[in-house]
């Protein structure tokens, strides 16, 4: 139990466009999302927390306007970064926590990652 | 403030000798622990926790971790390192009252040897 997917695992997308990416929690309802960027060699930098059905609350120096974030479901949020460019380029990873049929309340359970590279 | 140290970015080791990363925190609260391990390009993987009881605790992959909360640490420990565990490893922390936001350290590359 408690596994959580990302889609797409990579993208590459044009500067300017705007790129979606989903988080799904497979076997368990996600009260809680989080999304986090990591930079190469880096660590993983919390952007945003989620809560089902309420705004995102988004961590500080991180744009709500550039990085869009849903929360409309129980296992589903999406994060839509808006008129991407270069600097946009990172690694995106999402956790989600809940109460999953294994493990414990509130511990995150983290998704694959997506490897997002802007041209 | 609350902050999460990981005192070495990489730490080279030769197989099967043992091996210790170091993590210390900053807090005025309660704390909750937690080791992840990452493989390139992929997610993290709990390897163990503290959450409260004993503070020895012994993870997947023959790892173990104590918390040492007169010394703020919560070092990650195993006796025999294996070539496949060449990895990232971050700390991270919860802390009490913090809405389950995870502080991660900045992380030590383990780079196993033959």
């Amino acid at each position: 139990g408690a596994v959580v997917s990302q889609h797409p695992s990579w993208v590459i997308c044009k500067s300017g466009t705007s790129v979606k990416i989903e988080c799904r929690s497979l076997d368990f309802q996600a009260t809680t999302m989080f999304w986090y960027r990591q930079f190469p060699k880096q660590s993983l930098m919390l952007m945003a927390t989620s809560n089902e059905g309420s705004k995102a609350t988004y961590e500080q120096g991180v744009e709500k306007d550039k990085f869009l974030i849903n929360h409309a479901s129980l296992t589903l949020s999406t994060l839509t970064v808006t008129s991407a460019h270069p600097e946009d380029s990172s690694f995106y990873i999402c956790s989600a926590s809940g109460v999953p049929s294994s493990g414990s309340l509130n511990e995150q359970y983290f998704g694959p990652g997506t490897r997002l590279t802007v041209t | 403030a609350q902050s999460v140290t990981q005192l070495d970015s990489q730490v080279p080791v030769f197989e099967e000798a043992p091996v210790e990363l170091r993590c210390n925190y900053s807090s005025s609260v309660s704390v909750y622990l937690f080791w992840y391990v990452q493989y390139p390009n992929q997610g993290l993987q709990l390897l163990l926790k503290y959450l409260s009881g004993s503070t020895l605790v012994k993870g997947i992959n023959g790892f173990e971790a104590e918390f040492n909360k007169s010394q703020t640490s919560f070092h990650l420990r195993k006796p025999s390192v294996h070539i496949s565990d060449t990895a990232e490893y971050f700390c991270a922390v919860r802390f009490s009252g913090g809405y389950n936001k995870l502080i991660f350290g900045a992380g030590t590359r383990l780079a196993v040897h033959p």
